[in-house]
């Protein structure tokens, strides 16, 4: 049974670099992508990027400027790299592993809540 | 703005039947597969529809999904307290080459 859990710190400074580990258990990350998505407070899901095992991306257009995922095989870990952030930026992040069109993001880590404020 | 339209709320009584809608265009739900996910209050989605109208293991088959052309929909029958969730729905979108999720219906269980 696969499981993911984000880790990180909860507080970043504006105009700072928020950094996000997803750490999975239970299966091996080289297979599949794995998505990061975030959750402003009482907002919706708003998908930021994932990443396929071999290193390729995609990103949302609207944080493509800021957003930098990557994968660490041999850690079994992808992270999340997301600069210059503000406010707008706070929110609850997930990882999920992204089995691709045909069956969507199926496991999802509970989520960890990341405030920017100084 | 989400790319995929729902309806902000929908609400029923117990063992009522509910349909939750979700809208988008050709080059998301017109030409990919519609994904559901089910949020229970603080926490983590869950996915409970797959390629339009497949259901993971564990998910009752009190709901089921269809899609036809670029709408979707989630039905929910013999609705239950514990159904009261939020409700997104997703797909692949072809012209941003991102997912692309609808702003969540919010189901009231009355």
């Amino acid at each position: 049974q696969v499981q993911l859990q984000e880790s990180g710190p909860r507080l970043v400074k504006p105009s700072e670099t928020l950094s996000l580990i997803c750490s999975v258990s239970g299966g091996s990350i080289s297979t599949y992508y794995w998505s990061w998505t975030r959750q402003p407070p009482g907002k919706g899901l708003e998908w930021i990027g994932h990443i396929y095992y071999s290193g390729s991306t995609n990103y949302n257009p609207s944080l493509k400027s800021r957003v930098t995922i990557s994968v660490d095989t041999s850690k079994n870990q992808f992270s999340l790299k997301l600069s210059s952030v503000t406010a707008a930026d706070t929110a609850v992040y997930y990882c999920a592993r992204d089995v691709g069109t045909n069956y969507g993001m199926d496991v999802w880590g509970q989520g960890t809540t990341v405030t920017v404020s100084s | 703005q989400s790319v995929l339209t729902q309806p902000p709320s929908a609400s029923g009584t117990p063992g009522q039947r509910v349909t939750i809608s979700c809208s988008g265009s050709s080059s998301n739900i017109g030409s990919n597969y519609v994904y559901w996910y089910q949020q229970l209050p603080g926490s983590a989605p869950k996915l409970l529809m797959y390629r339009n109208d497949q259901r993971p293991s564990g998910v009752p088959d009190r709901f089921s999904g269809s899609k036809s052309g670029t709408s979707a929909s989630l039905a929910i029958s013999g609705l239950r307290s514990e159904d009261e969730a939020d409700y997104y729905c997703a797909a692949w979108d072809d012209s941003l080459r991102n997912w692309v999720f609808g702003g969540g219906t919010k189901l009231t269980v009355l």
